[in-house]
């Protein structure tokens, strides 16, 4: 079975650095993805780990420990365009699905 | 370059109709895949066409069916319209058969009363 979990609401301050986790049980695993959407607009791709570690680009990093199921998203220097829901996905051993989470809703305060 | 796009934006349907949903994908990719989003949830994957094949499933019964066309562009269509089928639609586009990395469209917004 597929189970992914990351809190439904997070709430920050403009400037400020939000973490947003994420975990995990999969029967298969091919990458641990994250896309970002604003309401009423499509997806986007921010990252993937697939390896264990910590990948940064720019003001965005996300971690993966696969030992653990677990995944994080770091958010620097928060600003009020990055109040959006934040999607958690795994994908499966052929590559070609996305298990998504629930998406976290993550409102940006001035 | 062009993105992803999906046709109609929003309809409305009753119980029983049927329903057909157009993605055109992002210059350059050969894939798409159709993913049901609904409101307050995460997307959930319907299917992915590569090569106009069929190559993969979620877990949606058969009356859920799709197409892709030589140009890479893509149907999904819908049968027997029930109340739960109300959704977010989205049609994503990538490069190759065996990559998560997707671009998505905005979506069809569909609501069945």
């Amino acid at each position: 079975g597929q189970n992914i979990d990351q809190p439904t609401e997070m709430t920050a301050t403009e400037g400020a650095i939000v973490q947003i986790n994420c975990t995990y049980q999969t029967s298969g695993f091919n990458g641990l993805f994250w896309y970002q959407q604003h309401a009423g607009e499509a997806p986007t791709f921010l990252s993937y780990n697939v390896l264990d570690g910590l990948e940064e680009k720019g003001r965005f990093s996300s971690f993966l420990s696969r030992s653990k199921g677990y995944s994080y998203l770091l958010l620097k220097e928060l600003q009020m365009k990055d109040s959006a829901s934040y999607l958690c996905a795994v994908g499966n051993n052929a590559g070609n699905m996305l298990t998504f989470g629930g998406g976290t809703r993550l409102m940006v305060k001035p | 370059e062009t993105g992803v796009t999906q046709s109609p934006t929003h309809l409305i349907k009753t119980r029983g109709q049927q329903v057909t949903l157009r993605c055109s994908s992002q210059s350059g990719h050969n894939t798409v895949s159709w993913y049901q989003q609904a409101l307050g949830q995460g997307p959930q994957f319907i299917f992915q066409y590569y090569r106009e094949e069929e190559n993969g499933r979620g877990n949606f019964p058969p009356r859920f069916s799709g197409l892709q066309f030589p140009n890479y562009s893509s149907e999904l269509n819908v049968n027997a319209l029930e109340l739960d089928d109300s959704a977010l639609y989205l049609c994503a586009s990538s490069l190759g058969e065996s990559t998560n990395v997707l671009t998505f469209g905005a979506g069809s917004r569909l609501t069945v009363l």
